[in-house]
């Protein structure tokens, strides 16, 4: 069964600083790969997601990630975050597709980013 | 462009009574998926249903909790007999069906039960 690590559970950060959160997961076939966030109080968006094709794939809000197959990473970044990106991050994977288990995704833990001003 | 339904968004409960979670997908999507959040813990999967049709259930508890998708009308996670482990944020999702299997999950805001 897949999994996938977050290792940053919480993140501070002060406006226009970079952003890097990890995300690692654990399957050895074909993946889909999703960045979801969650701001307060709303429900969990989808930020991006990667199939195939080039591995620096690009989301809303200036966010992106880079796939590295060889790491089976896939890590989310923003050059210069905003205080209205504070919201916590889900890493997702879904390996669905193969074992007939539809778009099911399973998540990392999350991670918190608050940016203050 | 309603997107996916659940109610209620609180509810509590005393240990012992039953909890039922409802979830309206978006329109036009058939397939729905149950998540569960516990405090300081990602989203687990619990089950996942078409209409009329469990497709997998391996995130579900043996006992206690069961779901249902019929034809006409919402899905529903039943929790009986609920413990206070049972306190957690529910979440619903829909995916369309056909059109290949796009991979992405439509969620709802969430229910969050309590169990005093």
């Amino acid at each position: 069964a897949q999994s996938v690590s977050q290792h940053n559970h919480h993140v501070i950060l002060s406006e226009a600083a970079s952003l890097e959160l990890g995300c690692n997961y654990s399957y050895g076939g074909t993946v889909n790969l999703f960045w979801y966030v969650q701001y307060p109080g709303q429900h969990l968006q989808l930020l991006l997601k990667y199939f195939s094709g080039d591995p620096l794939v690009k989301g809303i809000k200036g966010f992106e990630a880079e796939f590295i197959k060889s790491k089976f990473s896939f890590n989310l970044r923003k050059p210069s975050v905003q205080w209205s990106d504070t919201a916590e991050y889900f890493c997702a994977v879904n390996a669905g597709i193969l074992t007939g288990g539809g778009n099911k995704l399973t998540f990392g833990t999350g991670t918190q980013l608050k940016v203050e001003l | 462009n309603a997107g996916v339904m659940q109610n209620p968004r609180h509810l509590v409960r005393r240990r012992g009574q039953e909890a039922r979670l409802r979830c309206s997908p978006m329109k036009g999507h058939s397939h729905v998926y149950w998540y569960r959040q516990l405090p300081e813990e990602g989203l687990k999967f619990m089950v996942y249903l078409q209409k009329e049709n469990i497709i997998d259930e391996s995130g579900m508890p043996k006992e206690r909790f069961s779901a249902e998708f019929p034809k006409e009308g919402p899905s529903i996670l039943r929790i009986q007999q609920v413990v206070r482990g049972d306190s957690a944020a529910y979440f619903c999702a829909s995916s369309p069906k056909g059109q290949g299997i796009t991979g992405e999950l439509f969620f709802g805001e969430g229910s969050r039960l309590t169990v005093l």
